[in-house]
């Protein structure tokens, strides 16, 4: 089957402009992640959902960070103000219900804030 | 916060060598993944230990867990190309969440 899709797969844009991040995770997947991966380092956690509802947001770096999963599918990240610390890859994770320890990850948004 | 120690940062083989990367934590864990990672992709689950003192073992691969469960090694018997990436260990924050706090990574390049 498919696996977690990631759009767009590579986004620049200017200081201070709004960003969008699709994630598309594995169909019946109930649990989602993000993560911010900076190069060198490993993946850092940034929210994650259970359903609908944001289970644990405590890696949102600041208030410019928001992320939204409406239906419980698609999720969304969204990045308001751009800095140019946010370039980094921005990876989705998703896991199913009875194997929640099993992440499974999307290919990353490579986003660079000019 | 829960950190995790992973050495070496990196370890260049020549094909058909051993390698082995070190994970080590201060507390406790209640278990530990191993992702690995190719140049230019994405992590890929490759397994989790629970029990102390557990071994498991995936052909070249063998994956150790300490006995006080504070660290793991990764161990590739008689690498191949294919090796070729950055292995993270990654463990759960203390009170067992799903969220996961990732080491630097070990990043392995092997010669042909």
């Amino acid at each position: 089957g498919a696996g977690v899709s990631q759009t767009p797969s590579n986004k620049v844009t200017e200081k201070g402009k709004y960003v969008e991040l699709r994630c598309d995770p594995i169909s019946g997947h109930t649990a989602l992640y993000w993560y911010r991966q900076s190069l060198g380092q490993g993946p850092e956690f940034l929210i994650y959902f259970q359903g609908t509802g944001a289970a644990d947001d405590s890696g949102l770096p600041n208030d410019r960070f928001f992320a939204v999963r409406p239906e419980g599918s698609v999720s969304t990240l969204k990045i308001q103000r751009t800095e140019r610390g946010d370039s980094a890859v921005y990876l989705c994770a998703s896991s199913p219900y009875l194997k929640p320890e099993t992440q499974y990850f999307g290919p990353g948004t490579r986003l660079l804030v000019l | 916060g829960q950190q995790v120690m992973q050495i070496p940062q990196y370890q260049h083989v020549q094909e058909g060598e051993d390698f082995t990367t070190y994970c080590n934590s201060s507390t406790t864990l209640s278990n530990i993944q191993w992702y690995k990672q190719r140049p230019g992709g994405h992590p890929v689950f490759l397994i989790q230990l629970v029990k102390s003192g557990e071994v498991k073992k995936q052909k070249r691969l063998t994956f150790q867990f300490g006995e006080a469960k504070k660290n793991s090694s990764l161990h590739i018997t008689a690498t191949q190309t294919t090796d070729v990436g950055t292995y993270f260990c990654a463990v759960p924050t203390q009170g067992g969440s799903e969220k996961l706090v990732f080491g630097k990574g070990t990043k392995l390049t092997v010669n042909p």
